[in-house]
C-alpha cells in the first residue's frame, strides 16, 4: 500500500519569505511518479509537477524548486520569496507502475502569505 | 482547452435522497477518477475506471457508487446520501502511460461541494 504524509497542516509566512512544504512517501513500487498541487480558493487542483522514480535531479522554475531525496523518501517543495498569489492548499501525491493510474494524495499545507 | 466538467459547483440535498454526481471529459482518457476532500484528510479516493463499463473500488466506496456506460462519462451516485457525506467531491481523468513513454498528468475538474441536509 501507498501512503503520503504531508507533517505541516498550516504554515503562515510573510511575504517574501522562503517556505519549504514537506512530503514524506511510503511505497515497495520501484517505478512511481510523485506529485505536488496547488488548489487555490476557487477549487481548482493545479498541476505543478511530476517526477518519476528514477529521476532525481532537483528541479527549479521560477521561484518554485523541488528536492526530491529517494534515501529520505522525501520529496519537499520551496517557494522563494514567497508572495500573497502563493496563498493555497498544497498537496504532495503519489502514483505507483504505470503513470496515470490512482493517485494516493497527502494530508494538504494550508499555506497562507501574508502582505 | 482540454477539461473536465463537473456538472453542479453547489448542491444541496437530503438525507436519504439518491444523488448523481456527473463528470465529463472532452479529452478521450480511458482512466477517470471519483476523490472527496474532506479538511486533513486530504482526497481519498472513492471509486475508479480504467475503460468504459470498468470500475473499481478505492479507499472508500461504502455508501457510492458509480456508472460508465461512456468514454467520457463517469457519474457517481450516492445510493441514500447521508449527512457524513457532506464533502467537496473532485472528478479526475488521465491517460496511461509508462516511464519510457513519460507517463502523463491529470486534469481535475472545478469540484461539486455537496451539502446533505
Amino acid at each position: 500500500a501507498q501512503k503520503v504524509t504531508q507533517v505541516q497542516t498550516e504554515i503562515s509566512v510573510v511575504e517574501k519569505e522562503d517556505v519549504t512544504l514537506d512530503c514524506v512517501y511510503e511505497t515497495r513500487d520501484t517505478t512511481y511518479y510523485l506529485f505536488w498541487y496547488k488548489q487555490p480558493p476557487s477549487g481548482e487542483l493545479v498541476f505543478l509537477i511530476r517526477r518519476n522514480s528514477f529521476d532525481e535531479q532537483n528541479e527549479i522554475s521560477g521561484r518554485y524548486s523541488w528536492n526530491f531525496q529517494k534515501s529520505t523518501s522525501s520529496f519537499n517543495f520551496t517557494i522563494t520569496a514567497s508572495q500573497v498569489v502563493d496563498s493555497a492548499v498544497y498537496f504532495c501525491a503519489l502514483s505507483v507502475g504505470t503513470s496515470g493510474s490512482r493517485l494516493t494524495f497527502g494530508e494538504g499545507t494550508q499555506l497562507t502569505v501574508n502582505p | 482547452d482540454v477539461k473536465v466538467t463537473q456538472s453542479s459547483r453547489y448542491l444541496v440535498k437530503r438525507t436519504g435522497e439518491k444523488v448523481f454526481l456527473e463528470c465529463v471529459q472532452d479529452m478521450d482518457h480511458e482512466n477517470m477518477f471519483w476523490y472527496r476532500q474532506d479538511p486533513g484528510l486530504g482526497l481519498r479516493l472513492i471509486y475508479f475506471s480504467y475503460d468504459v463499463k470498468m470500475k473499481e473500488k478505492g479507499d472508500i466506496p461504502e455508501g457510492y457508487s458509480v456508472s460508465r456506460e461512456k468514454k467520457e462519462r463517469f457519474s457517481l451516485i450516492l445510493e441514500s446520501a447521508s449527512t457524513n457525506q457532506t464533502s467537496m467531491y473532485l472528478c479526475a481523468s488521465s491517460v496511461p502511460g509508462t516511464y519510457l513513454l513519460g507517463g502523463y498528468g491529470y486534469t481535475f475538474g472545478s469540484g461539486t461541494r455537496l451539502t446533505v441536509v
